[in-house]
């Protein structure tokens, strides 16, 4: 089956650790994304990759980081720099398709739930 | 920039009953227009998209049509179930980004 996935569903994280999260997709999608969501809130964007070794800074990227070695990989490292990580890690992956990718569709993994200890 | 704007929640309805959530966007271009469902502790789920003016999506007895007049996509469903009991996302789309509005938490009694 296709599809995304994210693991480890929870995560733990002491004081001054880094943590990384990961998400791996079967689809041969050129883009992934990753994305935080807070309670109540919506989605905001961290990172996103357009195609191997390349990588663009979303909105909140302060405190985090990628990397893209592989088509279907893309894991976050959540840095000791970010401040305030708990939340509710969503990656996400496209393919490219027409009209500079804007039609098409995003398809989402299960999610990543980080905790600080 | 752009940006997406959905109607306040949390949204409380008996089963039956019509629902419709409002979404309104601001975008420069034609941006494509989708609407996401999330259910407790998952990711986000393509519910119905429509990627030029006029066009209607629709799935699972959900419908949204492309107003460019009105800069709308607001989520129609004629009947909600309890099992329709979620939170709705739109998201409009103008290049490798999507942009999405804060979500609207839907209850429905049995």
């Amino acid at each position: 089956d296709g599809g995304i996935t994210q693991s480890p569903k929870y995560l733990f994280r002491k004081e001054g650790q880094n943590v990384t999260l990961s998400c791996e997709q079967n689809l041969n999608h050129d883009a992934m994304y990753w994305y935080r969501q807070d309670p109540g809130q919506g989605l905001r964007l961290i990172y996103y990759s357009q195609i191997v070794n390349d990588f663009q800074k979303g909105d909140i990227a302060e405190g985090y980081s990628v990397s893209r070695e592989k088509k279907e990989s893309f894991p976050l490292t959540v840095t000791s720099a970010q401040k305030n990580p708990t939340a509710f890690y969503l990656c996400a992956s496209s393919p490219p398709g027409t009209s500079g990718g804007s039609q098409e569709t995003q398809y989402f993994g299960p999610g990543t739930r980080l905790l600080v200890l | 920039g752009d940006s997406v704007t959905q109607m306040e929640g949390p949204v409380t309805l008996s089963e039956e009953a019509f629902l419709t959530i409002n979404c309104t966007y601001t975008a420069t271009g034609y941006p494509s227009l989708f609407w996401y469902v999330q259910y407790p502790g998952e990711g986000l789920q393509l519910l119905l998209k429509a990627t030029k003016a006029d066009d209607k999506g629709s799935n699972k007895g959900f419908e949204a049509t492309y107003r460019k007049e009105t800069t709308s996509f607001h989520l129609e469903k004629g009947s909600v179930q309890v099992s329709d009991s979620a939170v709705y996302f739109c998201a409009l789309r103008g290049g490798s980004r999507l942009t999405f509005g804060e979500g609207t938490q839907l209850t429905v009694n049995p």
